[in-house]
């Protein structure tokens, strides 16, 4: 069965704090991607990554970074958090097929990130 | 109105029912892809549907594509309670760019 796994389910950090948000898959895709969701304005991309080290700015990149030192490993960085970084947060990794988005994407169960 | 925006945002049907939801969407696609979500939960891929295609079919969804008027819809035929959930299209291009909407959510009444 393919997984995509997230550290956390749910997250409470401070205001200026570094956050982590960890998601490993176990399929050996080359694409992995960072999404946040809120409501009245679907899923919007942070970063993705078509291969080890290399990482691409998605729609709503700032604030945020990302590190991939391994294939099976996306990291999202909030170098520090503010209270509008207040979502949930969905990684999902697919496999690459002369694109990033030509093939289904599998999504991890996603982290709920609270900032106070 | 965004790309890949779901229409209705609610639907609410009895068991048994079918449910249609529809996609519209601006700009030229490599694909679409429809995905589940169940409340609080990741989303899960359903269906992909090429440019090229007009149609398809897996189990009681039926999911078609109208590249002339930038528009899909879901048909989910025969609804069960189980199938309760937010269910969102993701339209891709050929630059490699995706967008979701912002989903319909749909209730099915027992």
């Amino acid at each position: 069965d393919v997984k995509v796994t997230q550290s956390s389910r749910y997250l409470v950090k401070r205001t200026g704090e570094k956050v982590f948000l960890e998601c490993v898959q176990d399929m050996d895709h080359e694409n992995m991607f960072w999404y946040r969701q809120d409501p009245g304005l679907g899923l919007r991309l942070i970063y993705f990554s078509y291969d080890v080290k290399m990482k691409e700015k998605g729609d709503i990149p700032e604030g945020y970074s990302v590190s991939r030192e391994k294939k099976e490993r996306f990291s999202l960085i909030l170098e520090s958090a503010s209270t509008n970084q207040t979502s949930m947060y969905l990684c999902a990794s697919s496999l690459y097929s002369g694109g990033t988005t030509n093939t289904e994407a599998f999504f991890g169960q996603g982290t709920r990130l609270t900032v106070v | 109105s965004q790309q890949g925006e779901e229409d209705p945002q609610a639907l609410s049907i009895q068991e048994g029912e079918n449910a249609t939801m529809n996609c519209s969407y601006k700009t030229s696609i490599n694909n679409l892809q429809w995905y589940r979500q169940n409340s609080g939960r990741g989303l899960v891929h359903l269906i992909l549907i090429r440019s090229n295609e007009r149609e398809k079919h897996s189990g009681r969804l039926r999911v078609t594509l109208d590249t002339s008027k930038k528009s899909s819809s879901l048909l989910i035929t025969a609804s069960r309670a189980a199938d309760t959930a937010s269910y969102f299209c993701a339209t891709h291009t050929n630059a490699g760019k995706s967008t979701f909407g912002d989903g319909t959510t749909l209730t099915v009444k027992p």
